[in-house]
């Protein structure tokens, strides 16, 4: 199956300063990929729409200038926090889309990053 | 505005079978999808049903009624490494995926 990674998996950083984390799709183009977040015990929580060569589309309530996406190429988006606060501390999770995929719609999911703001 | 219900927790027995409930409103339909994660771990797919029916996947299997939006997924011959959340997500008319809450699975030995 379709094979998605992120780097890192766990970072500890100090309060102001930017965190960038990867997402690539290995075996496949995407041209569309999904950032979410994930609070304890609650379910995933879309935050922006990342498409190769244009803006991201961010959800309602999530600050686009906190939240720098960049989708430079058919496998890889970045998402940098800037200017982290320990409130910013989550388990974010990207997934990719297969742009050759067939019927199924399916979303294929990075291992996700346990960000840590101290 | 658009809602997916599951139930908050369930508890069942090593070797038994439970079936795992998700109703749905959304604005417009492509697809639902179940999800299964692990605590600290990234859901994983498991299933997808577009048209009514049933869907076996060796263990799991997955109901799809378009009419009462509903779906289910059920899990037979249980094991401990069961024991996790599962997650039911719509694909709606803008092609986006609206997350349930999540179904915590708790297997008993």
């Amino acid at each position: 199956g379709a094979v998605v990674s992120q780097h890192p998996s766990r970072v500890i950083c100090k309060s102001g300063t930017s965190v960038k984390i990867e997402c690539r799709s290995l075996d496949f183009q995407a041209t569309t990929m999904f950032w979410y977040r994930q609070f304890p015990k609650k379910s995933l929580m879309l935050m922006a729409t990342s498409n190769e060569g244009s803006k991201a589309t961010y959800e309602q309530g999530v600050e686009k200038d906190k939240f720098l996406i960049n989708h430079a190429s058919l496998t890889l988006s970045t998402l940098t926090v800037t200017s982290a606060h320990p409130e910013d501390s989550s388990f974010y999770i990207c997934s990719a889309r297969d742009s050759l995929a067939g019927e199924v719609d399916e979303q294929f999911f990075g291992p996700g990053t346990r960000l840590t703001v101290l | 505005g658009q809602n997916i219900d599951q139930p908050t927790e369930m508890t069942a027995t090593e070797g038994a079978i439970v079936q795992i409930n998700c109703t749905y409103q959304t604005s417009g339909f492509n697809g639902l999808f179940w999800y299964q994660q692990h605590a600290g771990e990234a859901p994983t797919f498991l299933s997808y049903n577009v048209l009514d029916g049933l869907e076996e996947k060796g263990r799991f299997s997955s109901f799809l009624s378009r009419s009462k939006g509903y779906s289910y997924l059920l899990l037979k011959e249980l094991q401990m490494k069961d024991s996790a959340s599962y997650l039911c997500a719509v694909l709606d008319s803008n092609y986006q995926l609206i997350w349930g809450a999540g179904t915590k699975l708790i297997i008993k030995p």
